[in-house]
């Protein structure tokens, strides 16, 4: 079974509007973290936002909030007033167990594209 | 903050040549590094686990006489592809545990590998 599930191959967001990206994961430990970032065209992986599995608030970083949905294993991505610069690949990721460097595993990806 | 440097960011190979890319982290400590291997449009595998001083874990299907890795120092890790072929044309991207910047993981800018 895939541990971390994104759905949507692409997705097309007017600029300015918010957009969610989708991401379900699998996992039967307690402890773990989510992460999700952001691949441009050049390669790089930036990271975006993270969220414990312990966090009680739902993780916030600028224009980047994660929906957190413990029970549904869920951890979406929301990007609040997009731009022309967000369009990149965008990558959940999640680590299983506590400690910090343990592996991470990726879903697929979501492409995104800002329309102007 | 930490940075690890990845070199080199692109190369173009003969088929039966090899291959070596680095990975040096600047300003920090980095006793593990994850190796990723990522074909277009598709999402990072993870290839092997090296940690400073022993050999690499390689993943299930990874050969691991064919990715040489070592990780001989704490800032420094290499992945060598011996006998590259054109099937190991992919983006190979380096993540090392930083367990003081971005939640546990800085990676390498990636390098961008075709054989001819």
């Amino acid at each position: 079974a895939q541990k971390i599930t994104q759905t949507q191959p692409g997705m097309f967001v007017q600029e300015k509007e918010a957009v969610t990206l989708d991401c379900t994961y699998d996992t039967s430990d307690q402890s773990y973290g989510l992460f999700w970032y952001k691949q441009p065209s050049s390669g790089e992986m930036i990271f975006l936002i993270y969220q414990g599995s312990y966090d009680e608030q739902n993780a916030t970083e600028g224009r980047y909030s994660l929906n957190f949905q413990k029970a549904r294993k869920s951890a979406n991505l929301v990007i609040s007033a997009s731009q022309l610069g967000d369009s990149a690949m965008y990558f959940c990721a999640m680590r299983e167990g506590y400690n910090a460097g343990n592996m991470l595993t990726f879903g697929g990806g979501t492409r995104l594209m800002v329309k102007p | 903050g930490a940075v690890v440097s990845q070199h080199p960011s692109w190369v173009i190979c003969k088929s039966g040549t090899s291959v070596k890319i680095e990975c040096r982290s600047l300003d920090f400590q980095a006793t593990t590094m994850f190796w990723y291997r990522q074909f277009p449009k598709q999402s990072l595998m993870l290839m092997a686990t090296s940690n400073e001083g022993s050999k690499a874990t390689y993943e299930q299907g990874v050969e691991k006489d064919k990715f040489l890795i070592n990780h001989a120092s704490l800032t420094l890790s290499t992945l060598t592809v011996t006998s590259a072929h054109p099937e190991d044309s992919s983006f190979y991207i380096c993540s090392a545990r930083d367990t003081g910047a971005n939640y546990g993981y800085t990676f390498g800018s990636g390098t961008r590998l075709t054989v001819v």
